[in-house]
């Protein structure tokens, strides 16, 4: 059962506006989340992080907001860019799974120039 | 080269055949980690190791053995394979096991 989930497995985006990336999951333990970034044929790579105590974290053109009540969490990018365009996991830990990581399904974002 | 790499890239074998896949990192992280990507189901966790000699399962051990002889290397068997095993493989180092895991490039392994 997934644990992690991003229901939309597509986005499409003008650059310069704004990219909303969705991540529900369905643990009330979890307490650490993150955002990672993939292109092609490499890993992914570590964007941002939040932890359960903020309901926000902002790291340049990128913001994380968690909304613990509803188990969401979401990714902010502003403004696109083309070089954004990217598959985007979302991924959630607790402590008492030992800090394994559980990933979403991924959703893939595409900048529109 | 610094990082964390992967060996091979690409892979083409068959059912029952044994098949190993190879990790390295450079930064010593304590932690390694296998993940599969499959369409629909994001990165699942395989096994992890949190030093040399110590491994444990994630979510879908069955069918894979690893090892950590050193603690720059992590591979992965499949000690045959099947099928279902066909994959994109990642494996991924991090300083501890609640931090930020870096990844390397991925396994594409084709079992016919």
């Amino acid at each position: 059962d997934q644990q992690v989930k991003q229901n939309s497995p597509s986005l499409s985006v003008q650059e310069g506006r704004i990219s909303i990336l969705n991540c529900d999951y369905t643990n009330s333990m979890f307490d650490y989340f993150l955002w990672y970034k993939k292109y092609p044929a490499e890993g992914p790579t570590f964007l941002i992080s939040i932890s359960s105590i903020k309901d926000k974290n902002e790291d340049g053109r990128f913001t994380v907001f968690l909304n613990k009540s509803a188990k969401h969490l979401s990714l902010h990018i502003v403004p696109s860019q083309p070089g954004d365009s990217a598959v985007y996991f979302c991924a959630a830990s607790a402590v008492f799974t030992g800090n394994q990581f559980y990933f979403g399904t991924g959703t893939s974002l595409t900048v529109i120039p | 080269d610094a990082g964390i790499t992967q060996s091979p890239r690409y892979k083409i074998t068959e059912t029952g055949r044994q098949v190993t896949l190879m990790c390295h990192q450079t930064w010593s992280h304590s932690y390694m980690f296998w993940y599969r990507q499959d369409l629909g189901h994001g990165l699942r966790l395989i096994y992890y190791s949190a030093a040399a000699d110590i491994t444990d399962k994630g979510e879908v051990p069955d069918g894979y053995v690893v090892s950590r002889s050193k603690t720059e290397n992590f591979p992965l068997t499949l000690e045959s394979a099947t099928r279902s095993q066909t994959s994109v493989y990642f494996c991924a180092s991090s300083v501890d096991r609640a931090s930020e895991q870096f990844f390397g490039p991925g396994t594409r392994l084709t079992v016919l």
